[in-house]
């Protein structure tokens, strides 16, 4: 079935850097697009971006460009999220989400299981 | 940026009672309006997509409804496992949003 695994949680100091992972598996990884969600703790969820894994070419909704970066592995049908300067506002639940179908791209399902990113000194 | 606004923040009802649930956009999405529903620790999974379409395996009693700016989500006999929190989105224009959620709990 069409599954989406994030790596696991991450606790790292104010300034650091972080890196999440979102492997892809039941489908050609190439056909659908990922997208990025955030949730920080008890907020609700907002989109950060996306990235077309044909040709790697990110978008990034306001308030994610700069610090924020997306990017692929296609031989490992696997896309990652980079934070750089880590602050403690980046706490959060962060989701890698695939498009419902071909037909349907905004929406947004199956979700990988999310990776908790705790930015603390 | 579109905003969605959701209301009732919280919504206290009991099983088997009859759930109504709104989303109301800052303009116009047409039906490019989304439900999904979150349980504690969980990802969001995908309900009602295009106002009114339901997601594969999402039972009957789940139904959206609406267009332009004012949209519900209606789940006609609640059973124990639909309390958690649900929420709206627009694909209709970048950036996408969500609403900020309503809470549906036990009463």
């Amino acid at each position: 079935q069409v599954q989406l695994v994030q790596s696991g949680s991450e606790l790292k100091k104010p300034g650091a850097s972080v890196k999440v992972s979102c492997k892809a598996s039941g489908y050609s990884f190439t056909t659908y697009g990922i997208n990025w969600v955030r949730q920080a703790p008890g907020q609700g969820l907002e989109w950060m971006g996306w990235i077309n894994t044909n040709n790697g070419n990110p978008t990034y909704a306001q308030g994610f460009t700069g610090r924020f970066v997306f990017s692929l592995d296609t031989s490992a049908s696997t896309a990652y999220l980079q934070i750089s300067s880590l602050k403690a506002e980046d706490t959060a639940v962060y989701y890698c989400a695939r498009p419902y179908s071909s037909a349907s791209r905004g929406w947004f399902d199956p979700w990988g299981q999310g990776t908790l990113v705790t930015v603390s000194s | 940026e579109i905003v969605l606004t959701q209301s009732p923040p919280t919504l206290s009802l009991s099983p088997g009672e009859r759930a109504t649930l709104s989303c109301r956009a800052s303009q116009s999405v047409s039906s490019y309006l989304a439900w999904y529903q979150q349980k504690r620790g969980q990802a969001p999974r995908l309900l009602i997509y295009d106002a009114s379409n339901r997601a594969t395996g999402i039972p009957a009693r789940f139904s959206g409804s609406g267009s332009g700016t004012d949209f519900t989500l209606t789940i006609s006999s609640l059973e124990p496992e639909d309390f958690a929190v649900y929420y709206c989105q627009q694909r209709s224009n970048w950036p996408y949003t969500f609403g900020q959620g309503t809470k549906l709990e036990i009463k």
